[in-house]
């Protein structure tokens, strides 16, 4: 089975202040992992994701993210937040090596920027 | 591309009474995935389809979901009959291939049951 969490279910950060929202996963095998945000009244947008290659992934407005396989973590992370960046982020799984093919979603994190 | 187009973005319904709910992936897409959004569950998959074939519903909470895909481009996600319970946010995905892909989101149906 496939799992994620997501140990925070907010997090408060100064504007201007880096960022890291916590994620870490669970599989049998070796994992896709992926980033999505959500603005209210809005579906989930992708922002990134992990495959293969380098442990440092860079996806859209500037957000990046850290795979540690062993810490099985991926971690999304951001030099300098913005007002803007508020928002709930997802982060999500799936096994490749599974018989699974949907992403597993974990319980979401909301970030909130203060100006 | 319009993305993936969920119908209606709102629906108000009485307890009991049938609710259909839609969705049309974005073309050339073979799988898609119906999410539900409550705040106490957070998102859950209902039931997924490759290639217009129901793979895995057992994320569907009872006999009163029922899920079908008729064609490459349309899908529905019917409950009958409807319960509060069922109030919650639901959104259709699609992906072009299962595996490396991300999923593309639609902007979801927020479904209130009174």
């Amino acid at each position: 089975a496939q799992s994620v969490a997501q140990p925070e279910d907010q997090v408060n950060v100064a504007e201007g202040n880096p960022l890291t929202v916590k994620c870490t996963y669970s599989v049998s095998g070796n994992p896709y992992l992926f980033w999505y945000v959500q603005y209210p009244n809005r579906g989930l947008q992708f922002l990134l994701k992990y495959i293969t290659g380098d442990n440092l992934v860079k996806g859209s407005y500037g957000f990046e993210a850290e795979f540690n396989k062993s810490q099985t973590s991926f971690h999304l992370k951001k030099p300098s937040a913005l007002v803007s960046d508020s928002a709930l982020y997802f982060c999500a799984v799936r096994d490749l090596s599974g018989s699974a093919r949907q992403l597993t979603f974990g319980s979401g994190t909301q970030l909130t920027v203060l100006p | 591309d319009a993305g993936v187009i969920q119908s209606p973005r709102h629906e108000v319904t009485e307890m009991g009474q049938e609710v259909t709910l839609r969705c049309k992936p974005i073309s050339g897409h073979n799988s898609l995935f119906w999410y539900r959004q409550t705040m106490m569950r957070g998102l859950e998959l209902l039931i997924y389809f490759n290639n217009n074939v129901p793979i895995d519903d057992s994320g569907m909470p009872e006999d009163r979901f029922s899920a079908k895909m008729p064609n490459a481009s349309f899908s529905t996600l019917k409950i009958q009959p409807s319960e509060p319970r069922d109030s919650a946010v639901y959104f259709c995905a699609s992906s072009p291939r299962t595996g490396a892909v991300e999923a593309f989101f639609g902007q979801g149906t927020r479904l209130t049951v009174v």
